[in-house]
């Protein structure tokens, strides 16, 4: 059964730092290409940020560029982002998922993150 | 950029009744993916490839389009369907993007 079960999330001041991750299982973790999808507290989905299967590219949409970082450790299963210089705007549930020809075929449960003074 | 607009945005309908959600881009796009989400949920794969139904979906859902018009069909409305609906696509650059969601709900 395919898992992806993200954690790192919570409150944090804007200006600072978060890392988020997520544990995959259930399938042949560096045969996908990976993603993170946010939601903002009652509103739509949006795509953040996808990782290649080997790590040969990474992709972004325009407002996390120069500030979020996917990563991925193929030996762990385990998916990153590193979010700096946070912003109220990046409150969302974030959710790990995986891309099989640009198509979110599993979601991970979301982890929330909420950037607030 | 791409943009997908769905329509409508939010709408009722009564069980055994037929359904149409449409999602349009503002260019041409290949296919369309959609996904459901119900509150406090996941979304959860529902189409793929704009006619293929996700494991385990209800084949009372179908899907359609081409070009810049897409769309998914629920015929025979059922409770268990009432969720938000949201389409996606990918194309370059814009890279992935979703439409801004169909709520539906039972009357």
């Amino acid at each position: 059964e395919v898992q992806l079960v993200e954690s790192g999330g919570g409150l944090v001041q804007p200006g600072r730092s978060m890392k988020l991750s997520c544990a995959a299982s259930g399938f042949t973790f560096n045969n996908y290409d990976m993603a993170w999808v946010c939601q903002a507290p009652k509103k739509g989905l949006e795509w953040v940020a996808t990782i290649n299967y080997d790590d040969s590219g990474t992709y972004y949409r325009d407002s996390v560029k120069g500030r979020f970082t996917i990563s991925r450790d193929n030996a762990k299963s385990t998916l990153y982002l590193q979010m700096d210089s946070l912003r109220s705007e990046d409150t969302a549930t974030y959710y790990c998922v995986r891309d099989d020809s640009y198509y979110f075929d599993y979601w991970g449960q979301g982890v929330m993150v909420t950037v607030s003074s | 950029e791409i943009v997908l607009t769905q329509s409508p945005t939010t709408m009722t309908a009564s069980p055994g009744e037929k359904v149409t959600i449409t999602c349009r881009a503002s260019s041409s796009v290949s296919y369309m993916h959609w996904y459901q989400q119900k509150p406090g949920a996941s979304p959860k794969p529902w189409i793929y490839e704009t006619s293929k139904l996700a494991s385990g979906v209800p084949d009372r859902f179908s899907g359609s389009g081409s070009g810049t018009s897409y769309s998914l069909t629920i015929n025979n409305m059922e409770a268990e369907d009432a969720a938000t609906y949201y389409c996606q696509q990918w194309n370059y650059p814009s890279m992935w993007t979703f439409g801004g969601g169909t709520k539906l709900e039972l009357k």
